[in-house]
């Protein structure tokens, strides 16, 4: 059983540039998270998707969105980057929302602007 | 509003002795609590969790967390240390509710010694 898939693995931008970055959940998981995780602020959850709706959101600016297709992948998209949008993004995928469930995270993307 | 505390950003055991990894939370309702695992260049393992029901919490790979409430800890231990248990452990909750916005710690980086 494949596990989850993040695309690309390593990803660097210019400032003011914008960026997708995909996760391809375990199959039949049709919950997707993702999180910011840099040395300084450690790990912050983003948002959560669940049959293509948000269904949870953190605490970051309207730069930051996504979006979940009815096969479950799931997009993020950030724009106008930023230096410190420079981080690993995580997504963490699950078979339905609550805390029941186990997450299963990918090996995350590593995004550096500059 | 839910946060939580690692102390000790980095700790240091031989190969063999006891782990012990500390973890206070602060929630004001009752929380469910997790301890992943991040190797290198990985994403995040779930070692164990806590929801309801018993409060010594068996994980994988040798780890107990015992849920403390009077503490409002949840420390993470194992008995004795392998080479293999090297990486970074973070410690998560988040409220009983329908949601996987997990609050995280800052994480605890882990080395064993020969």
């Amino acid at each position: 059983k494949a596990g989850v898939t993040q695309t690309p693995r390593y990803l660097i931008k210019t400032r003011g540039q914008q960026v997708t970055l995909s996760c391809s959940p375990i199959s039949g998981h049709r919950s997707v998270s993702w999180y910011q995780q840099t040395p300084g602020q450690g790990l912050q959850f983003l948002f959560e998707y669940f049959s293509e709706t948000q269904r949870n959101k953190g605490n970051f600016p309207g730069r930051f969105s996504g979006r979940q297709f009815s096969n479950s992948r799931s997009e993020m998209n950030v724009s106008t980057l930023e230096l410190g949008d420079s981080a690993l993004y995580l997504c963490a995928s699950s078979l339905a929302q609550g805390m029941n469930t186990e997450a299963f995270f990918g090996q995350g993307t590593r995004l550096t602007v500059v | 509003a839910q946060s939580v505390t690692q102390l000790g950003s980095h700790v240091s055991v031989s190969e063999g002795a006891l782990v012990l990894l500390r973890c206070n939370y602060s929630s004001s309702v009752p929380p469910y609590l997790f301890w992943y695992v991040q190797y290198p260049n990985q994403g995040l393992q779930l070692l164990l969790k806590y929801t309801t029901g018993a409060t010594l919490v068996k994980g994988i790979n040798g780890f107990e967390a015992e849920f403390k409430k009077s503490e409002t800890s949840f420390h993470l231990t194992k008995p004795s240390a392998h080479m293999s248990d090297a990486a970074e452990y973070f410690c998560a909750v988040s409220n009983a509710g329908n949601n996987r916005k997990l609050i995280w710690g800052l994480g605890t980086s882990l080395a064993v010694n020969p």
